[in-house]
């Protein structure tokens, strides 16, 4: 079974912390992504990583950045952590190539920044 | 630029009853589309998918989907809901990338 994994559920942090929100796949899969969920606004992508290294933003990056050093770990970094980043963060993975891969998702970090 | 649209923010239906989720894409070409389920606190569950050939998807937990080009929708629907239905239902369509276009969700109750 794929198991992608995220080091909270739960979080609470104030304004103005660093905040890293970790995710972990056992699939060896190549693509890795991190949305934020929102009532009414669904899943929207903020940044996604096609390899070790690479990264490419999404459609909501601002405030965020992320790491990928090793292929199975993809992290979501809150440089400066702001109310509006109030959220449920979820991550996901897919192997390479072809829009048939379904993407397998997390539990979800539910994130509150006080 | 593809998107999907999911008209119905909620939805309630009674426990045995027929369920039907609307979903419309927005696509050039031939689209592969997605039905995702979230449960209370959880993340997203594949629940079925299409790329070609036969129109009607068959997926887990005893849901299909209808893939109908002419109306440029991908409905899903169960014959007779249960209980442990209760969830949020995304539809998605992937782009040549990968990434995936998810809509806002279709959050579904049941009642007994």
């Amino acid at each position: 079974d794929v198991k992608v994994t995220q080091s909270s559920r739960y979080l609470v942090k104030r304004t103005g912390e660093k905040v890293f929100l970790e995710c972990v796949q056992d699939m060896d899969h190549e693509n890795m992504f991190w949305y934020r969920q929102d009532p009414g606004l669904g899943l929207r992508l903020i940044y996604f990583s096609y390899d070790v290294k690479m990264k490419e933003k999404g459609d909501i990056p601002e405030g965020y950045s992320v790491s990928r050093e090793k292929k199975e770990r993809f992290s979501l970094i809150l440089e400066s952590a702001s109310t509006n980043q109030t959220s449920m963060y979820l991550c996901a993975s897919s192997s390479g190539g072809g829009r048939q891969n379904e993407q397998f998702f997390g539990p979800g970090t539910r994130l509150t920044v006080l | 630029a593809q998107s999907v649209t999911q008209p119905d923010i909620h939805i309630t239906v009674s426990e045995g009853a027929s369920l039907e989720l609307r979903c419309n894409y927005s696509y050039g070409a031939t689209p592969y589309l997605f039905w995702y389920v979230q449960s209370p606190g959880q993340g997203l569950q594949l629940l079925l998918k299409y790329f070609s050939g036969d129109t009607l998807v068959q997926g887990i937990k005893g849901f299909e989907a209808e893939f109908k080009r002419s109306q440029s929708s991908f409905n899903l629907r169960k014959p007779s809901v249960h209980w442990s239905d209760a969830a949020e239902y995304f539809c998605a369509v992937p782009n040549t990338g990968n990434q995936f276009y998810f809509g806002t969700g279709t959050s579904l109750t049941v009642i007994p």
